[in-house]
């Protein structure tokens, strides 16, 4: 069955750290997409692509970074973790416009 | 920038009753489409129901049903019969061509027994 990964599942770095947190889908879906969830904020777009080799910022992309080189992959960068990048973040796909979105499991970043 | 806003932070109801959860979005759109995730303890995001702006009929999957109002643009969920396994946060989303989802802040939905 087709599905979407993340990788790790839970992560506790330093602040100042580069962490690079992993989404792979099976789908073959050319939309992909990063988002942050935190009480009170619900969730917030980071960053997403539309296909390979193309990438947009989100709503709250400062301190991250994606690149895509194949359908399957949309890895998130933290380049210097802060403390205020502490959060759950989960990675979707979708097939197109007004499809519907499938969730990764969601990675629960600590930075201390 | 289009917002979705979920007026309600906090909802109970108790087993076997019926439960409405508000959603309301702002957009000058025509087109666009509508759903509602739901996320149980497990953090999993499931689609609930999904409705297309064109379509004047309400979407319904099972005890799951919407009351779209484009002109008021308000879309609701009812959730008939509720369940001990439909305690879980509730997120309204909007999508329109090409632009990714906005999200609610979300309803935590708590079911009594």
């Amino acid at each position: 069955d087709a599905e979407i990964t993340q990788s790790p599942r839970h992560k506790i770095t330093e602040t100042g750290r580069q962490v690079t947190l992993a989404c792979h889908q099976t789908w073959n879906h050319n939309n992909m997409f990063w988002y942050r969830q935190d009480l009170g904020h619900g969730l917030r777009l980071i960053h997403y692509s539309y296909g390979v080799h193309d990438t947009n910022k989100g709503e709250v992309s400062d301190g991250y970074s994606v690149s895509r080189s194949n359908t399957e992959d949309l890895p998130l960068t933290l380049e210097s973790a802060a403390s205020s990048q502490t959060s759950v973040y989960f990675c979707a796909s979708s097939s197109g416009t007004g499809a519907e979105q499938y969730f990764g499991p969601g990675t629960r970043l600590t930075v201390t | 920038a289009q917002t979705v806003t979920q007026s309600q932070p906090e909802m109970s109801v108790q087993e076997a009753e019926t439960v409405t959860l508000s959603c309301t979005y702002d957009t000058s759109e025509s087109d666009y489409y509508l759903f509602w995730y739901k996320q149980p303890p497990s953090r999993q995001m499931i689609l609930v129901i999904r409705q297309e702006a064109y379509k004047q009929q309400n979407a319904t999957e099972n005890r799951f049903s919407v009351n779209f109002q484009k002109a008021a643009k308000s879309f609701s969920l009812k959730i008939s019969d509720s369940q001990l396994g439909d305690a879980a946060m509730y997120f309204c989303a909007y999508l329109k061509w090409n632009t990714p989802l906005v999200f609610g802040k979300g309803t935590r939905l708590s079911v009594i027994a």
